[in-house]
Parts: C-alpha cells; structure tokens; sequence
C-alpha cells in the first residue's frame, strides 16, 4: 500500500518549457488534489477532482492544466512554465474519513529558470 | 483575502512542556477544521480533525479546542516531545473535501 505517489521527485525546466506532473494513488480515494507551497507559505490549491471525470479550479489554477485519467491518477501539466511557478507541488487525495481528511504525496520540486 | 490565518511563524517550548498551536478563520460556512503536520522534505500528514458541531477533540497527546464564537481553533500537544518538531497547518474545509489552509507554524521542541 503505496499511499500517494508523485513522480518526478525534482525538476528543472527553462522557461517556455511544458511538463507533466503524474500522481496516483491506491486508497480507492474518489477526491483528488493538486497545491503548490511556496516558501513561508500554505498550500495553495491548484486544481481538483471531486470524482473520476470531474475537474474544478481551485485558488491559483492560471498557467496549469489537469486530466483526472482514471480513479487513481490525477495528472497536472504546465503548458508553458514561467519563473513564477517555482515551487513544490503536492498531490493528495480523499475519501469519506470523518473529516475528509486528505492524503499527501512527498511533493515534486520544481525550479524554472 | 486569507480565510484561515496562524498568527505565529513559530514557537518553541522545552521537551515535556505543553505546545499550543492557534488558528482564526473567517468563514462561518467551515464544517470541519484539521490539523497537518509537515517534516521538511515529506508531504503533510494528517494529525487530528474536529467538527464544527463539537468544541473538543482528543487523540492521544494531541487535543483540538474549537471557539465558534471567536472563530478560533488551537491545538495542543502534552507533553511535548523532540519529534513533534516540524511545521504545523490548520486547515479549514468548506466543500467536498476543499480545503484552505493556514501558512503554517514551526514548532521546535528542545530537549
């Protein structure tokens, strides 16, 4: 039982460059996340997934584009990254728990340069 | 504008002592509020919830104290422990399974 899994771990991309995040999980979780965090901040919600086939923005969705490809795998593309999308990018996902409570992947760090 | 705030960047408290985590918010719509702790390099973890019907919740060392008139949350761990260094979130849900979220606050607990 893997949890939440994100890969890659770290990346780097020059500015104009697009790439894709990938998340899956194995709980049978039907609510999927993507946040950024940035230093001395929150997180910051990119995007969701209420349930497979669904997809709603979340704060800060500009410059991101997401596929909810089945239940377990909830991916998230940056068409053209920019400096400003430095930060490191975390997936979760959620279930019916007594509060919703959400389970997080060990993050992707990207630096755009 | 920021609908859950942790007025506190950090704090620090000596081993065995007690910690207590704060919290506001603004939106009386939040029927749940949750706890996260994070380690550096790691995603955040769950720690502990309370709903917005209850004003207390308590899991083991960890208990959740929850004000609705002062819309105000804290957390409190007794005793404190070495381990219990990391960044705390408090997060707010208002909508299946959305959350918002505090930027957090970094306990250090020294022995």
């Amino acid at each position: 039982n893997a949890g939440v899994t994100q890969t890659p771990k770290f990346q780097v991309l020059k500015t104009g460059q697009s790439m894709t995040l990938q998340c899956a999980q194995d709980m049978n979780h039907n609510s999927m996340y993507w946040y950024r965090q940035d230093p001395g901040m929150g997180l910051r919600l990119i995007y969701y997934s209420a349930s497979e086939g669904t997809t709603d923005k979340g704060e800060v969705p500009n410059g991101y584009n997401v596929s909810r490809l089945n239940k377990r795998e909830f991916s998230l593309r940056l068409e053209s990254a920019a400096p400003s999308q430095t930060s490191v990018y975390f997936c979760a996902s959620s279930g019916r728990g007594q509060g919703y409570e959400q389970y997080f992947g060990p993050g992707t760090r990207l630096t755009v340069t | 504008d920021q609908q859950v705030k942790q007025n506190s960047p950090s704090l620090s408290v000596q081993e065995g002592r007690i910690s207590i985590l704060n919290c506001d918010y603004t939106n009386s719509m939040f029927d749940y509020f949750l706890w996260y702790k994070k380690y550096p390099a790691e995603g955040p973890t769950f720690l502990i919830s309370i709903s917005s019907i209850k004003d207390k919740n308590e899991d083991g060392r960890f208990t959740v104290f929850l004000n609705k008139s002062a819309k105000h949350l804290s957390l409190h761990i007794v005793p404190s422990q070495p381990g219990d260094s990391a960044v705390y979130f408090c997060a707010a849900r208002f909508h299946a399974g959305k959350s918002t979220f505090g930027d957090g606050t970094t306990l250090t607990v020294k022995p």
